[in-house]
């Protein structure tokens, strides 16, 4: 089955740049988005197709793909962004979402 | 605003079928958009169940496909998940969503979902 790939684990300091990937075979065919989701609650979408930030999503968050990964970028990391994120893309072999596996970000 | 919100047992046993409803507002299912299920075990990450949309057409994910029936109710604005068989596996956090597609002529990709219902936890057990 298709699996979308990212690291287990990210940590930063606060006000550095945090990068968290996301690499899959087919994945320059597919839009990626990327969620946040802190413990308890529901995930909140912060890129969609690629690149595109939805309404009040902070600047700081940033996409981008290159081939067969994606790249979410969270520039001058605050400790609210400590977090769980998570990679999605759409499998067209088997028309099925994929999710990755998801990266925990430490901001310290 | 666009609200999700699940409900449904939050006990469910063994061999028997997990049953859930989502109702939308703020938004009528029926202008579009693609609405799904998306699970999650305690600790673990995220996992697709499935997507409908308001005509009834859905995707299922391969895993679990045997199992699944989705089904939506555009009078009520509500959509609904049903899976049968459960087994202590089946336990997790179970989330809706409304997602956007891309494509045409009849040839969809289920996109991001946003907007999510709160979640429910559905626990399988004796």
């Amino acid at each position: 089955s298709y699996e979308l790939t990212q690291p287990p684990s990210v940590s930063v300091s606060p006000g550095q740049t945090a990068s968290i990937t996301c690499s899959g075979d087919k994945l320059g065919d597919e839009y990626v988005c990327w969620y946040q989701q802190k413990p308890g609650q529901s995930p909140v979408l912060v890129i969609y197709q690629d690149y595109k930030r939805p309404s009040g999503i902070p600047e700081r968050f940033s996409g981008s793909k290159s081939g067969n990964t994606a790249t979410l970028t969270i520039s001058g990391a605050q400790a609210m962004d400590e977090a769980a994120y998570y990679c999605q893309a759409w499998d067209s072999s088997t028309t099925s979402v994929v999710f990755g596996g998801g990266t925990k970000l430490t901001v310290l | 605003q666009v609200q999700l919100q699940e409900s449904g047992p939050g006990l469910v046993k063994p061999s028997e079928t997990l049953s859930l409803n989502c109702a939308v507002s703020g938004y009528s299912i029926s202008s579009g958009y693609y609405w799904g299920w998306i699970r999650q075990p305690p600790g673990k990450g995220l996992e697709w169940i499935g997507s409908i949309f308001h005509s009834g057409n859905t995707y299922y994910n391969p895993s679990l496909k045997s199992r699944v029936t989705m089904s939506v109710d555009t009078s009520k604005n509500q959509f609904s998940l049903k899976l049968s068989s459960v087994t202590a596996a089946d336990t997790a956090a179970y989330y809706c969503a409304r997602q956007g597609y891309y494509g045409s002529g009849g040839y969809y990709s289920v996109g991001y979902s946003d907007y999510w219902g709160q979640g429910t936890l559905v626990t399988v057990s004796s």
